[in-house]
């Protein structure tokens, strides 16, 4: 069962665009909300997270929303760059218990020229 | 950011024999470390939860007995596959936090091959 869900495996988006990254979980415990790129064979790095009493929370240009009720959360990058092409991770935890996180099976960005 | 560093990178062996991987947190005492394991385009998979001084709590479905983890300090972690076989061929990855309410901090990972 899949607590947190990344549909798309892949989006393409054009230099300078935005690019929105969406994720689902099913997990109504989760109140705390990551999201991590990674590059091929290393390991992943953090970039920006939220809490479930926040709906929106921005750092530079990432984005994440929150919407609890439709479990949904989503990344923004505006605008998109060449490096910003890699492996993007969803992540999940609850606050409470051991804080373990739950990933998301990710999705490829790739900023195209 | 917090820098968590992983030792090997690489590491082939052979079947049979066992390898340990060490995770380390730099700059930070990690109350709590978590190693995954990511097979070829998929997910990071929670193998284990380890508290500094306690025994690990694994995932269902991962074998203790083969996956053996030592949380011997506040800053270093090990991951120890015993009698490791072609199907453990993967990436392992480690993690740790150094409060309950942070984000996790990545090593850069183990590519682990049995041959």
């Amino acid at each position: 069962d899949q607590q947190v869900k990344q549909n798309s495996p892949s989006l393409s988006v054009q230099e300078g665009r935005i690019s929105i990254l969406n994720c689902d979980y099913t997990n109504s415990m989760f109140d705390y909300f990551l999201w991590y790129k990674k590059y091929p064979a290393e390991g992943p790095t953090f970039l920006i997270s939220i809490s479930s009493i926040k709906d929106k929370n921005e750092d530079g240009r990432f984005t994440v929303f929150l919407n609890k009720s439709a479990k949904h959360l989503s990344l923004h990058i505006v605008p998109s760059q060449p490096g910003d092409s890699a492996v993007y991770f969803c992540a999940a935890s609850e606050r409470s218990s051991a804080s373990k996180i739950i990933f998301g099976s990710g999705t490829r960005l790739s900023i195209r020229p | 950011g917090a820098v968590v560093s992983q030792h090997p990178s690489r590491v082939i062996c052979k079947s049979g024999t066992s390898v340990k991987i060490e995770c380390r947190s730099l700059d930070f005492q990690a109350t709590t470390m978590f190693w995954y394991r990511q097979f070829p385009k998929q997910s990071l998979m929670l193998m284990a939860t380890s508290n500094e001084g306690s025994k690990a709590t694994y995932e269902q479905g991962v074998e203790k007995d083969k996956f053996l983890i030592n949380h011997a300090s506040l800053t270093l972690s090990t991951l120890t596959v015993t009698s490791a076989h072609p199907e453990d061929s993967s990436f392992y990855i480690c993690s740790a936090k150094f409060t309950r309410n942070t984000e996790a901090f990545f090593g850069q990972g183990t590519r682990l091959t049995v041959v």
